[in-house]
């Protein structure tokens, strides 16, 4: 059975930097292209980024508004994704949630982590 | 920057069909995806690549394509089919795109 399990999450300053994690298992998480999706209070999903496996060149690709603010990593031997955030704005607070698939590129869900970005 | 536009709320009573449109220039190009989100729960997806549906989903649940138009069909709504739900497709530079959320309510 596919888990993913984030954590990380909590209250930050605006201009500070966090990071989380999200710990993989019941799959393959190697040949696997892992996804980060957020999704302010009370609002719709919006794709952060991913990264593709080794295999498949291990690159990172993210949404426009996180771009030189967000690092999308991996550590193979741990089954681990990361999330580096930084400079975060309060219009960062979101639940953020760690995904991947197969019929589509978010079939599996973790339960989420809430990032509240506040003074 | 892109947009997939949805309807914020579509109402239907209870066994009737529900239809929920998502419009976007690259439809015709690119694959869409349709998912599922209740209160307090992660999205699930319920149609994939226009059309398909996986495993596990109702057959009430459809897909359709027309344009730059896609459309999830629910053919006998369920009082558990109320929920939010999020088409997904890519922009011209192939970045990931969320519509904006219908909100189905099962009256």
């Amino acid at each position: 059975e596919v888990q993913l399990v984030e954590s990380g999450g909590g209250l930050v300053k605006p201009g500070g930097s966090l990071r989380l994690s999200c710990a993989a298992s019941g799959f393959n998480f190697t040949n696997a292209w892992m996804r980060w999706v957020r999704q302010a209070p009370g609002k719709g999903l919006e794709w952060v980024g991913h990264i593709k496996s080794k295999n498949d060149g291990g690159t990172t690709d993210y949404a426009a508004s996180m771009k030189g603010r967000f690092t999308i990593s991996r550590d193979d031997l741990k089954n681990t994704l990361y999330l580096q955030m930084s400079s975060l704005e309060t219009e960062d607070t979101a639940v953020y949630y760690c995904t991947c698939g197969t019929y589509s590129p978010f079939d599996y869900w973790g339960q989420g982590t809430l990032v509240t970005v506040s003074s | 920057s892109y947009e997939l536009t949805q309807p914020p709320s579509v109402s239907v009573s209870l066994g009737q069909m529900a239809r929920i449109t998502c419009s976007g220039e690259t439809l015709p190009k690119k694959f869409a995806y349709w998912y599922q989100q209740k209160p307090g729960h992660f999205p699930v997806l319920v149609i994939y690549k226009d059309i398909e549906r996986p495993s596990g989903i109702p057959e009430r649940f459809s897909g359709s394509t027309s344009g730059t138009t896609v459309t999830l069909t629910i053919s006998g709504v369920q009082a558990e089919d109320e929920a939010d739900y999020y088409c997904l497709s890519k922009d011209s530079s192939d970045t990931w795109v969320f519509g904006g959320g219908t909100r189905l309510t099962v009256l």
